[in-house]
């Protein structure tokens, strides 16, 4: 049962224009939601999150949004940069649970 | 300031071994998770370890089990290992109740 999903395995996006990852989930008891984004032979690194109790955050390039209707959330890169190339994985929990449900991932290349 | 750290880097095992693998926190960080990733999934999540002790449990079977030492390192160990055993197995650190999970790099197991 994938109960945070992430439809699209690629993306491409030209360097400087907006990139736009989505992701959807399934369980509603998750009111916290995370992105991170992946190197190979690195582990995941920390980007971005939100609460429920929120509908945007932003930090700098990178500005998450949740709909809390439609069980949906993306994650918006503004300029795309030749570094931002990586997989990117949106992870989801609930209050008083630390254990974290990713989706798939999808793959961010950034054409130069 | 050593982030987390995971050893060893790779590991090919056969079929029916025994592996171990370990995990030393980020600095300052008490709880040690620990997430399998297989070939185009994301992480999923093993158990998490708190003063020593298992405190939550992902859906994996008990040939999956663990420690943590009172240095609040881990190890991860996986008897009668199977073929689909084979993936990236990642280590992240927290403080315990929220916090941000820091992942190491993984180990990659290969099981033949």
């Amino acid at each position: 049962d994938q109960q945070v999903k992430q439809n699209s395995p690629s993306l491409s996006v030209q360097e400087g224009r907006i990139s736009i990852l989505n992701c959807d989930y399934t369980n509603s008891m998750f009111d916290y939601f995370l992105w991170y984004k992946k190197y190979p032979a690195e582990g995941p690194t920390f980007l971005i999150s939100i609460s429920s109790i929120k509908d945007k955050n932003e930090d700098g390039r990178f500005t998450v949004f949740l709909n809390k209707s439609a069980k949906h959330l993306s994650l918006h890169i503004v300029p795309s940069q030749p570094g931002d190339s990586a997989v990117y994985f949106c992870a989801a929990r609930y209050f008083g649970n630390e254990k974290l449900t990713f989706g798939t991932g999808t793959r961010l290349t950034i054409i130069p | 300031d050593a982030g987390v750290t995971q050893s060893p880097t790779h590991l090919i095992k056969t079929r029916g071994q025994q592996v171990t693998l370990r995990c030393s926190p980020k600095s300052g960080h008490d709880t040690v998770s620990w997430y399998q990733q297989a070939l185009g999934q994301g992480p999923q999540f093993i158990f998490q370890y708190y003063e020593e002790e298992e405190r939550q449990r992902g859906n994996f079977p008990d040939r999956f089990s663990g420690h943590q030492f009172p240095n609040y390192s881990s190890e991860l160990n996986v008897n009668a290992l199977l073929l689909g055993d084979s993936a990236l197995y990642l280590c992240a650190s927290s403080l315990i109740l929220g916090g941000e999970q820091f992942f190491g790099p993984g180990t990659r197991l290969t099981v033949l």
